[in-house]
């Protein structure tokens, strides 16, 4: 699996726009790249996951340049019920593999 | 909704006790994976199973062992327990071991070895 990497915390106010980025300069031609949420005390959820170009749904946005070799994921008007950990997984679809996670990104929404 | 049960919430069990957690889903998934998760650290897998009575080592297998006897059910063991393995422990199902297939989680089960 390509290795992540992303900034271990970010701090925003609320209803902020927030990008985290998280880079994955060894992606490989079919890997996909998947985001979870996870809030404390709970295990994580999906929140998002694409290919290349932008995916968007209700709860945010996917910003995956030509090069793939990084994405940003962006949560637009931050609350505080968004205060979580954010993590960045890739992987090619198909057969079995390991489903590894990093360490993520503590993202605090300040009042 | 897809709902993964942890037998758990919270389990206190002393030093070289065998421990047993037991993880439910209720989507008829192929795939089921264990992770322990320590501040600083992440989530770490320990096993994951693609099938009934299949298993494969993750990141960190030393010290647990599984059980898949069901497709639905999945058991991490503790042969004997130690203090490092004090952690919250995570189960997962996803449809395909594919990372473009979302994983589902349990809510975790912390254990406190003593």
């Amino acid at each position: 699996l390509a290795k992540t990497t992303q900034p271990i915390s970010m701090d925003s106010y609320e209803g902020q726009e927030v990008n985290i980025t998280c880079s994955h300069n060894n992606i490989a031609t079919n890997d996909y790249i998947t985001w979870y949420q996870q809030f404390p005390s709970q295990g994580p959820r999906f929140i998002i996951q694409g290919y290349k170009t932008k995916v968007t749904n209700e709860v945010a946005s996917l910003f995956i340049p030509a090069d793939r070799k990084s994405s940003t994921l962006s949560l637009p008007r931050v609350s505080l019920s968004d205060t979580a950990v954010y993590y960045c997984l890739v992987g090619t679809p198909g057969g079995y593999q390991k489903v590894t996670f990093g360490t993520g990104t503590k993202l605090q929404v300040i009042p | 909704d897809v709902k993964v049960t942890q037998s758990s919430r919270y389990l206190v069990k002393r030093t070289g006790e065998k421990v047993f957690l037991e993880c439910v889903q209720d989507m008829d998934h192929e795939n089921m994976f264990w992770y322990r998760q320590d501040p600083g650290l992440g989530l770490r897998l320990i096993y994951f199973s693609y099938d009934v009575k299949m298993k494969e080592k993750g990141d960190i297998p030393e010290g647990y062992s599984v059980s898949r006897e069901k497709k639905e059910r999945f058991s991490l063991i503790l042969e004997s327990a130690s203090t490092n393995q004090t952690s919250m422990y995570l189960c997962a199902s996803s449809l395909t071991s594919a990372l473009n297939t979302e994983a589902f989680f349990g809510q975790g089960t912390r254990l406190t070895v003593v």
